[in-house]
């Protein structure tokens, strides 16, 4: 099945420790993006990359870092500098152009 | 500056009935491309829909129906007939990007609960 996989569904980490989230896809796209939903608040835009060794900062990349060594893969850590890193992580791809982008079932990140 | 506005957090409506969800934009772009997203309890957002500035035509899919009004800045979405399983949180999202369709900004979110 083509699609979007991020793993793992649920994470727990204390604080004061790095984690990293895994996002891939089998679906080809050139661009895949990271964002971050918190309750009664939309998605927010963490980083994104439009090429393989390409990524830029969102609207909220602070605390965060991400590579593109594949381009079926995208991970993002959260480092310890991430003041509130507790939310749901959705990662997202897409074709180049203006076409709809493609979302996994996301990573509940819990930090105690 | 760029914002989507959903200004009714949650609706409740019972099997049946149409329920609209609203949503407002801003841009100072004139081209620019709107979108609706669902998202069930699973957690992953399905795309229903993209439309771009320019067309304005109002769309039909199925039991779905879009409003886009360019003098408004709204792109209002309406469930006819709503069933049990349109219950999720529905986001409006813009973008004003043309080479990048998952670049987006999202408005709020209005959670649906449509009970039987």
């Amino acid at each position: 099945d083509g699609g979007i996989t991020q793993s793992p569904k649920y994470l727990f980490r204390k604080e004061g420790q790095n984690v990293t989230l895994s996002c891939e896809q089998n679906l080809n796209h050139d661009a895949m993006y990271w964002y971050r939903q918190d309750p009664g608040q939309g998605l927010r835009l963490i980083y994104y990359s439009q090429i393989v060794n390409d990524f830029q900062k969102g609207d909220i990349a602070e605390g965060y870092s991400v590579s593109r060594e594949k381009k079926e893969s995208f991970p993002l850590t959260v480092t310890s500098a991430q003041k509130n890193p507790t939310a749901f992580y959705l990662c997202a791809s897409s074709t180049r152009g203006v076409t709809e982008a493609f979302f996994g079932q996301g990573t509940r990140l819990t930090v105690v | 500056a760029q914002k989507v506005t959903q200004a009714q957090t949650e609706i409740s409506v019972v099997e049946k009935e149409d329920v609209t969800l609203d949503c407002v934009y801003e841009t100072r772009d004139t081209t620019y491309y709107l979108f609706w997203y669902k998202q069930p309890p699973s957690g992953e957002l399905v795309f229903l829909i993209r439309r771009n500035s320019f067309d304005e035509q109002n769309e039909i899919s199925g039991r779905y129906s879009w409003n886009f009004q360019k003098s408004t800045s709204s792109f209002n979405f309406t469930i006819t007939a709503s069933q049990v399983v349109d219950s999720a949180v529905y986001f409006c999202a813009l973008s004003e990007e043309h080479n990048q369709g998952g670049k987006l900004i999202f408005g709020q979110g209005t959670e649906l609960s449509v009970k039987p």
